[in-house]
């Protein structure tokens, strides 16, 4: 089983800017999500992708927006960046069933600062 | 509205004394209960879930939570904490509705341990 795996590990961008965040999912998973963490807190859910359409959503602006590809890697692509936005930014990724709540698997993250 | 509250952002204990790291929800639905741990520059790993059953819930590296209903709570404990425990830890709770994406964290709480 390959892993979760973000890229890249660490970004510097300047206020105004756009950035695009990438995740490859884990092999067999149909499902992503994005997490922010930003420095001493815990992760706060940006939105969540199933088979390539957004499937809820978190308390974060439309300048928040994601893609999801056929091979269920995944993209988070924050426009017009603001000093607030910097943050560790997580994927994980999940095989969905009818059962509901498969284990999470998170990347190491992507660190992004806004300068 | 779903939840979690960790009480104490940080915790020191001896090597090979009881850890306790206290967690508290609020869900208006049946939840599902999980511990993380993140190890520095690393995503996350689950540690453990509560689900539906037994509410004592045994995880990796001898952890282990108990859910009580009548106090909304989801402790994390290990009776003897060893040097490789240090890491900050989360508590997270979603509802049986959604997928195992949509994760509601806390704030973590930093554990560390002491020779």
């Amino acid at each position: 089983e390959t892993g979760v795996t973000q890229s890249p590990t660490h970004l510097i961008k300047t206020r105004g800017q756009q950035v695009t965040l990438r995740c490859s999912s884990q092999s067999g998973h149909n499902t992503v999500s994005w997490y922010q963490q930003a420095l001493g807190q815990g992760p706060q859910f940006i939105f969540q992708y199933y088979r390539e359409e957004e499937n809820g959503r978190g308390n974060f602006p439309p300048r928040f927006s994601g893609l999801q590809f056929p091979n269920y890697s995944s993209e988070l692509n924050v426009n017009a960046l603001e000093l607030d936005d910097s943050a560790l930014y997580l994927c994980a990724s999940s095989r969905e069933s009818r059962g509901g709540n498969e284990k999470l698997f998170f990347g190491s993250g992507t660190q992004l600062s806004v300068l | 509205a779903q939840s979690v509250t960790q009480l104490g952002s940080h915790v020191s204990v001896s090597e090979g004394a009881l850890v306790l790291l206290r967690c508290n929800y609020s869900s208006s639905v049946p939840p599902y209960l999980f511990w993380y741990v993140q190890y520095p520059n690393q995503g996350l790993q689950l540690l453990l879930k509560y689900t539906t059953g037994a509410t004592l819930v045994k995880g990796i590296n001898g952890f282990e939570a108990e859910f009580k209903k009548s106090e909304t709570s989801f402790h994390l404990t290990k009776p003897s904490a060893h040097m490789s425990d240090a890491a900050e830890y989360f508590c997270a709770v979603s509802d049986r509705l959604n997928q195992g994406g949509k994760l509601i964290f806390g704030q973590g709480t930093e554990l560390s341990v002491k020779p």
